[in-house]
């Protein structure tokens, strides 16, 4: 029983190109979050997704990022335009519903822009 | 809005000694708790959590720890330190509330010395 996927696990991005992290939730698992985090500080939340539905996406910057769970596939957080500051490590975490108390996470995805 | 406090963003101690990770954290209501360990460029692994019932709660490697809510904290024991106990420990609370994301502490850095 796999865990939380995600891929790749270090990509490079040059400042102004697009940056595409994806994340295959557990088996069963219906529901993915998001998550960054800068140095030296804890994760935030950045958007919460349902299939096919955009349930809460407080935590995303308002420009150039964009998430998306389709029907079928893996759940897509694009970076358009990178810039030196979006250089983190992005985490997505998955749950069997919504009544569930626990979210497993996946390894991330340790973007660097240079 | 929730929030978590991490006293102390590294904690050093001797092989064999006493773990005391502290989290408290603010909410109006009781929320779910949780204690997450993150290994180098590892991702997130749920060491033990907190929902309703007993208020000391077992986790996994030896971890244990207390909610008390009068002191609205969640903080983190171990007897006896091991060297593999060395990481990353972020606390972190969610609300009572179907899909609600976690919130999480800055995180602690332990380092354990032989």
């Amino acid at each position: 029983n796999a865990g939380v996927m995600q891929n790749p696990r270090h990509l490079v991005r040059r400042r102004g190109q697009e940056a595409r992290l994806r994340c295959s939730p557990m088996k069963g698992h219906s529901h993915v979050y998001w998550y960054r985090q800068l140095p030296e500080e804890g994760l935030k939340f950045m958007v919460y997704l349902q299939k096919e539905n955009i349930i809460d996406e407080s935590g995303m910057p308002k420009e150039r990022f964009s998430a998306e769970f389709p029907k079928e596939g893996p759940s897509i957080l694009r970076i358009q335009q990178v810039v030196r500051g979006d250089s983190a490590a992005y985490f997505c975490a998955s749950s069997p519903g919504q009544l569930y108390t626990e979210a497993f996470f996946g390894q991330g995805t340790r973007l660097t822009v240079v | 809005a929730q929030s978590v406090t991490q006293l102390g963003s590294h904690v050093s101690v001797s092989e064999g000694a006493l773990v005391l990770l502290r989290c408290n954290y603010s909410s109006s209501v009781p929320p779910y708790l949780f204690w997450y360990v993150q290994y180098p460029n590892q991702g997130l692994q749920l060491l033990l959590k907190y929902t309703t019932g007993a208020t000391l709660v077992k986790g996994i490697n030896g971890f244990e720890a207390e909610f008390k809510k009068s002191e609205t904290s969640f903080h983190l024991t171990k007897p006896s330190a091991h060297m593999s106990d060395a990481a990353e420990y972020f606390c972190a609370v969610s609300e009572r509330e179907a899909g609600t994301a976690l919130i999480f502490g800055k995180g602690t850095t332990l380092s354990v010395s032989s």
